[in-house]
């Protein structure tokens, strides 16, 4: 069945530091992959998305996530955290088989010190 | 702004009662779908909509319908709530065009609270 795992429910770093969420999915084919943000009290917002093609993909917010097929892997990357980035993120996989659904992974949350 | 609206922003009701959560999709988008968020499931899919039709069911309880209007707005009917309703539910469309697989954009969600 289509999972998606994501195994830090909780990372913490100081502002500045370089920061990466990890993303494991399983899929039977090439999958759809998507990494979305959520702050507090507030909806989904798409930070990036990897359909095909090069698998370094750039989003929105200096956000950047790799694909790797062999590790089935989708981490997302940041060079450097600023406090606004604290919120909970969801990695995600599309389900093109036979519905268009999104399978989420649990979340992490981020929290950001100065 | 994803372009998406949902209302109302939160909802307070009883248990037994039935609430109707409400979406519009982005101008131009023929798929809406409805998530619904807890603390025990995580954000899990409920049910999927284009242009009118339903396309696909997820783990949606059978005192839970929808609909989608002419209009493309869609509505989230729950009855006979329980405590266990209370939940987060979002909306999520995508323009869905010629079998293309499109990203969700996904409105700000309705608070519900069952007491």
């Amino acid at each position: 069945a289509q999972s998606v795992t994501q195994p830090d429910i909780h990372i913490t770093v100081s502002e500045g530091a370089s920061l990466e969420l990890r993303c494991n999915y399983s899929y039977g084919a090439t999958p759809y992959l998507f990494w979305y943000v959520q702050s507090p009290g507030q909806g989904l917002q798409l930070l990036l998305k990897y359909f095909s093609g090069d698998t370094l993909v750039q989003g929105i917010k200096g956000f950047e996530a790799e694909f790797k097929r062999s590790q089935s892997s989708f981490n997302l990357r940041k060079p450097s955290v600023h406090w606004s980035d604290a919120a909970e993120y969801f990695c995600a996989v599309g389900d093109s088989y036979n519905t268009d659904k999104l399978i989420f992974g649990t979340g992490t949350r981020l929290q950001v010190f100065p | 702004d994803s372009g998406v609206t949902q209302t109302p922003k939160h909802l307070i009701t009883a248990t037994g009662q039935r609430v109707t959560l409400r979406c519009s999709p982005r101008s131009g988008d023929l798929s809406v779908y409805w998530y619904q968020q807890s603390l025990d499931q995580g954000l899990q899919f409920l049910i999927q909509y284009y242009n009118g039709e339903e396309r696909a069911k997820g783990n949606i309880l059978e005192r839970f319908s929808a609909q989608q209007f002419p209009d493309l707005h869609s509505e989230l009917n729950l009855s006979s709530l329980e405590l266990g309703d209370s939940a987060l539910y979002f909306c999520a469309s995508s323009v869905r065009q010629g079998g293309k697989y499109n990203e969700q954009f996904f409105g700000p969600g309705t608070r519900l609270t069952v007491l």
